[in-house]
């Protein structure tokens, strides 16, 4: 069975600071996918990383992908308010195909100003 | 047209009532999949369709039951539902096959039931 852990589960941070929320899951995918979800919303795809030492970076975020380890990392530079959300990573554990993604428990991410 | 949309929105169901939610998508893509999420949980996959056939069913009890009645439509049927099964229904699609896998989520329908 596919796991997915996600640390920490909850994070509260001061605007300005740099933080990292790890995921490591138990197979052997090389498909890791960063997701955003705003309270009552639906997932926003933030990042797809598709093979190993995948670095992907968007604003204030940047997401990488170690496969050996099964282990990746979302990178917080700068926090700003707007970033306040839930993140959730989630691993697809074939080789593409329509298999469905299994999603961690989730990082909720408190900024204040 | 990068949406996959979904309706209605929210849902208030009796125990014996019938309803149905729907998810459409103009992106071509092949797959699609419903993924119940409960307050401060994470999305859990239920049911997938590749190619309009349902390839997943992750033991989900009988009375949830998915339709894929063509490659832009998916449909969940809700049929004597427990309080315990309100939630927000997630739809999501990808392109089915050898490409990133990304899934796009609808907004998703809050089903409450009473």
């Amino acid at each position: 069975e596919l796991k997915v852990e996600q640390n920490p589960l909850f994070l509260s941070m001061q605007e300005g600071k740099n933080y990292t929320i790890y995921c490591n899951y138990s197979t052997t995918s090389d498909r890791l996918y960063w997701y955003r979800q705003d309270p009552g919303k639906s997932l926003e795809s933030l990042f797809v990383l598709l093979s190993n030492g995948a670095v992907k970076q968007e604003g204030r975020l940047m997401a990488s992908l170690d496969t050996k380890a099964r282990l990746s990392t979302l990178h917080i530079t700068a926090a700003v308010h707007d970033l306040s959300a839930t993140y959730f990573c989630a691993v697809r554990d074939s080789g593409g195909g329509a298999d469905g993604l299994t999603f961690g428990k989730g990082t909720h991410l408190i900024i204040q100003p | 047209d990068t949406e996959v949309t979904q309706t209605p929105k929210h849902l208030v169901m009796g125990m014996t009532n019938k309803k149905s939610l729907k998810c459409e998508q103009h992106m071509g893509h092949r797959a699609m999949y419903w993924y119940k999420q409960k307050a401060k949980k994470p999305p859990e996959l239920m049911f997938v369709y590749s190619y309009e056939k349902l390839s997943i069913n992750e033991s989900v009890p009988s009375r949830f039951s998915p339709e894929c009645p063509n490659s832009s439509l998916l449909n969940l049927h809700l049929h004597a539902l427990q309080p315990e099964d309100s939630a927000l229904y997630l739809c999501a699609s990808s392109r089915a096959g050898g490409n990133t896998g990304e899934l796009f989520f609808g907004e998703g329908s809050r089903l409450t039931v009473l």
